[in-house]
């Protein structure tokens, strides 16, 4: 079937505009997660999603940033009044609800990822 | 702060050899360990993982080692091939953490010479 898939590939933004990404989980994934990747750094947690509900939302960098996701599937990650910090790799990944007792659950499957550039 | 480090950045090997990528981590509650492999342009892909009730785990070419006492892991490539190239992610999870939080380190750059 389709893995995820994420859009736009490729963003460039101006400061100070709002962006927003979108997300395509694997169907039937409950769990979906945003990560960030700056140049030079690690992958960085943003949020997740338990179907339509978001108990983790410590890693949003701040009150610009914010994120939905409808009918347990499709996610949109928004950056209002864009910086230029922003600018990075946005990874989305879904997989099936956590369990402890099932190592397979663990897996979390990555989309290509948008580029998000802002000048 | 860093709580899943990849100490080296790059990492080049002979095709055939042995590739060995290390991460340390700082939280002692963190119970299981994933390795992903991500080319360019790509999302990572999940490679190997580890809970914490074992110290070992292999899948073919690649095995992942644990030493919970000194909250270090290792992914061993035997035998590296060239299409092993790639940067690998070590990430890490604790019970502690609601909704599945994964912490990622910096990556290492593997490159495998033919």
């Amino acid at each position: 079937g389709a893995g995820v898939s994420q859009s736009p590939s490729n963003k460039v933004t101006e400061k100070g505009k709002d962006v927003e990404l979108r997300c395509d989980p694997i169907s039937g994934h409950t769990a979906l997660y945003w990560y960030r990747q700056s140049l030079g750094q690690g992958l960085e947690f943003l949020i997740y999603f338990q179907g339509n509900s978001a108990p983790d939302k410590s890693g949003l960098p701040s009150d610009r940033f914010s994120a939905e996701r409808t009918g347990g599937s499709v996610s949109t990650l928004t950056i209002q009044r864009t910086q230029q910090e922003d600018s990075a790799v946005y990874l989305c990944a879904s997989s099936h609800l956590p369990s402890r007792f099932s190592q397979a659950t663990y897996e979390q499957y990555f989309g290509p990822g948008t580029r998000l550039t802002v000048t | 702060d860093q709580q899943v480090k990849q100490n080296s950045p790059s990492l080049s090997v002979q095709e055939g050899r042995i590739s060995i990528l290390n991460c340390d981590y700082t939280n002692s509650m963190f119970d299981y360990f994933l390795w992903y492999k991500k080319y360019p342009a790509e999302g990572p892909t999940f490679l190997i993982s580890i809970s914490s009730i074992k110290d070992k785990n292999e899948d073919g070419r690649f095995t992942v080692f644990l030493n919970k006492s000194a909250k270090h892991l290792s992914l061993h490539i035997v035998p590296s091939q060239p299409g092993d190239s790639a940067v690998y992610f070590c990430a890490a999870s604790g019970p502690s953490n609601t909704g599945n939080q994964f912490y990622f380190g910096t990556g290492t750059s593997l490159t495998v010479i033919p």
